[in-house]
């Protein structure tokens, strides 16, 4: 156990739906990161947030948006849902914000669009 | 930009055999390297993480990895696997300037067979 958090575990949806993933990072830990996890795509980072500030942006669409709240707990918002979007999204946290500062991955939400 | 490239999508050996997943990267910068493992149905643990110094890293469960800068490789290498070492394993790179953004391979998936 990785000490990550990430609800809901599993999530159907249909296409043009609006989902919200959360995740709690360990505690203490100030960074949150957002990945996703497709068998077209591989894993690719979206973003990372640092102390509730936006610290670096990958491959997010713009219909995809995150924010980390003043407790640190992190939401990912994905709207207008397209089959595509289909995949296991991963969290993970970091006591700081540099790359070289170990990830802990949480277990991952299963999103299904159908 | 950097990349990563992992040769071979799917490696067989037997119980006790000695194993080495290769990884190729290219950035035009210097770069951290990692490896990470994915079992089934879980969030990717780090194994272990190339910063500087030594180009022979250690990491855990009896995994280590080299980084050679000329051929541009870090492979990962055990000398006896085991039943549990059955898993997916993923490379990344990330610059060690700019906002370092991790950037994964399509991972290995190791089976290793009784």
């Amino acid at each position: 156990d990785s000490g990550v958090t990430q609800t809901p575990k599993h999530l159907i949806t249909a296409t043009g739906q609006r989902v919200t993933l959360r995740c709690s990072p360990r505690s203490g830990d100030l960074s949150v990161y957002w990945y996703q996890q497709s068998l077209d795509q591989g894993l690719q980072f979206l973003i990372q947030y640092y102390n509730g500030e936006e610290r670096a942006k990958g491959n997010i669409l713009e219909r995809f948006s995150a924010q980390q709240f003043p407790d640190l707990h992190s939401e990912l918002n994905l709207s207008s849902l397209e089959l595509g979007d289909s995949a296991l999204y991963f969290c993970a946290s970091s006591v700081l914000a540099g790359v070289t500062d170990t990830q802990y991955f949480g277990p991952g939400t299963r999103l299904t669009v159908l | 930009a950097q990349s990563v490239t992992q040769l071979d999508s799917q490696v067989p050996v037997f119980e006790e055999a000695p194993v080495e997943l290769r990884c190729n990267y290219s950035s035009s910068v210097s770069v951290y390297l990692f490896w990470y493992v994915q079992y089934p149905n879980q969030g990717l643990q780090l194994l272990l993480k190339y910063l500087s110094g030594s180009t022979l890293v250690k990491g855990i469960n009896g995994f280590e990895a080299e980084f050679n800068k000329s051929q541009t490789s870090f492979h990962l290498r055990k000398p006896s696997v085991h039943i549990s070492d059955t898993a997916e394993y993923f490379c990344a790179v990330s610059e060690t300037g700019g906002y370092q953004k991790v950037t994964f391979g399509t991972g290995t998936k190791l089976q290793v067979i009784p």
